[in-house]
């Protein structure tokens, strides 16, 4: 399967623990995403990469949230001190980074934090 | 207000119905839209990409946009069971990367 892949595909945690997620993106692809979902709305961006660039992070992305690209293919999020709020679904996304910027997405990492 | 507004639902229709999922958004320097399939905990499957006003067809799915209204719409031929998911518009401005979803409308297709 050559798709976004992502791990752990659920994590639950207690509150202040930190967590650390991997996506692995398309293999050609040089643009890379992160977006977070929660029940009931569409995924909202955090953060992107061209290679291991991170070019725009949202204001969603608090101190307490890290992205990393560090060789320009697989990524980490890492969310420190984690908080209730945080539970939701972590998704990943790549893109070609030509004109055509079509993303494909990984079939996310769900984290609850008790 | 959002930015890309999009009917929650759930919609309700019979097998091989023509289904119509709707978005409008406020941004008239939205030029990409995109529609998305989503099952249920699984992540977003990408439909229909487009640029420009018009249709673009593909197979039983196709996208219209209307910039003069902000209108982006999805119709669904011969919709199956198998449809039933949460459908969700997206759009971005050229020369920016990321994308603005609506909240997604939830499908159902009876059989």
């Amino acid at each position: 399967d050559t798709g976004v892949s992502q791990n752990p595909r659920h994590k639950i945690t207690k509150r202040g623990q930190n967590v650390t997620f991997r996506c692995d993106p398309i293999s050609e692809h040089n643009r890379l995403y992160w977006y977070r979902q929660t029940l009931g709305q569409g995924p909202e961006f955090l953060t992107y990469f061209q290679n291991e660039a991170q070019l725009e992070k949202s204001r969603l992305l608090s101190d307490r949230f890290s992205a990393e690209r560090p060789k320009g293919s697989f990524s980490t999020l890492e969310i420190q001190r984690t908080e209730q709020g945080d539970s939701a679904m972590y998704l990943c996304a790549s893109s070609q980074g030509t004109a055509n910027n079509e993303q494909f997405f990984g079939p996310g990492t769900r984290l609850t934090v008790l | 207000q959002k930015e890309v507004e999009q009917d929650p639902g759930p919609l309700s229709v019979p097998e091989g119905a023509i289904v119509s999922l709707n978005c409008t958004y406020s941004n008239s320097a939205f030029q990409y839209f995109m529609w998305y399939r989503q099952y249920s905990r699984k992540g977003p499957e990408l439909l229909m990409y487009t640029y420009s006003s018009g249709n673009k067809e593909d197979g039983r799915f196709t996208a219209q946009v209307d910039k003069s209204s902000k209108y982006i719409s999805l119709f669904i031929r011969d919709s199956q069971p198998s449809d039933s998911a949460t459908y969700l518009c997206a759009t971005s401005i050229s020369g920016t990367y990321k994308y603005i979803f609506g909240t997604g409308t939830r499908l159902k297709v009876l059989a």
